[in-house]
């Protein structure tokens, strides 16, 4: 069964400083991994995925996760963390048989000026 | 495009009444899911649609609770009887139906039951 680990309910960090939100899944075969972030009162917005390819994958607003097979983890990364970076976000994996996403339980992330 | 339309934003009925949220998703794309989420339990699948037909309900939590897909662009999840602990965020998501799509979702329903 697929499943996705997002063992830190918060992570705090001064802005400026580097952030890492971690990640890790377990799937069958090959799998396709999401990072959305949810801001207050809004829905879901995707950050990036990983296919297939280059193990570092560039987003938006200038996150970037590494995807390491060996230690099934796909964590999220962003050199240098800004206030608005505060929010809660989710891990998402799927398997190539195209089932649905399963999500973590979301990390709350809160950038302090 | 204006993205994964859902209607009403907010709700607030009564226990017993019944409820309707409504999804419009992305022109084009062809699996729509419904999320709920809440502090208890973060973010759950509901059902999930692929070509308007359900292909996995098993997160319903119970007879009350039913979806439908009458065509490519609406959905309807309806609450009948509500109950206080359905109180929620409800979700709608759409994507093009590859495994390595990405899933768009909407703003949210607010679900409050009193």
């Amino acid at each position: 069964a697929q499943s996705v680990a997002q063992p830190e309910d918060q992570v705090k960090v001064a802005e400026g400083n580097p952030l890492t939100v971690k990640c890790t899944y377990s799937v069958s075969g090959n799998p396709y991994l999401f990072w959305y972030v949810q801001y207050p009162n809004r829905g879901l917005q995707f950050l990036l995925k990983y296919i297939t390819g280059d193990n570092l994958v560039k987003g938006s607003y200038g996150f970037e996760a590494e995807f390491n097979k060996s230690q099934t983890s796909f964590h999220l990364k962003k050199p240098s963390a800004l206030v608005s970076d505060s929010a809660l976000y989710f891990c998402a994996v799927r398997d190539q048989a195209g089932t649905a996403l399963i999500f973590g339980k979301g990390t709350t992330l809160s950038v302090s000026s | 495009d204006a993205g994964v339309i859902q209607s009403p934003r907010h709700e607030v009925t009564e226990m017993g009444q019944e409820v309707t949220l409504r999804c419009k998703p992305i022109s084009g794309h062809n699996s729509l899911f419904w999320y709920r989420q809440t502090m208890m339990r973060g973010l759950e699948l509901l059902i999930y649609f692929n070509n308007n037909v359900p292909i996995d309900d098993s997160g319903m939590p119970e007879d009350r609770f039913s979806a439908k897909m009458p065509n490519a662009s609406f959905s309807t999840l309806k609450i009948q009887p509500s109950e206080p602990r359905d109180s929620a965020v409800y979700f709608c998501a759409s994507s093009s139906g590859l495994a390595s799509d990405t899933q768009y979702f909407g703003p949210g329903t607010r679900l409050t039951v009193l």
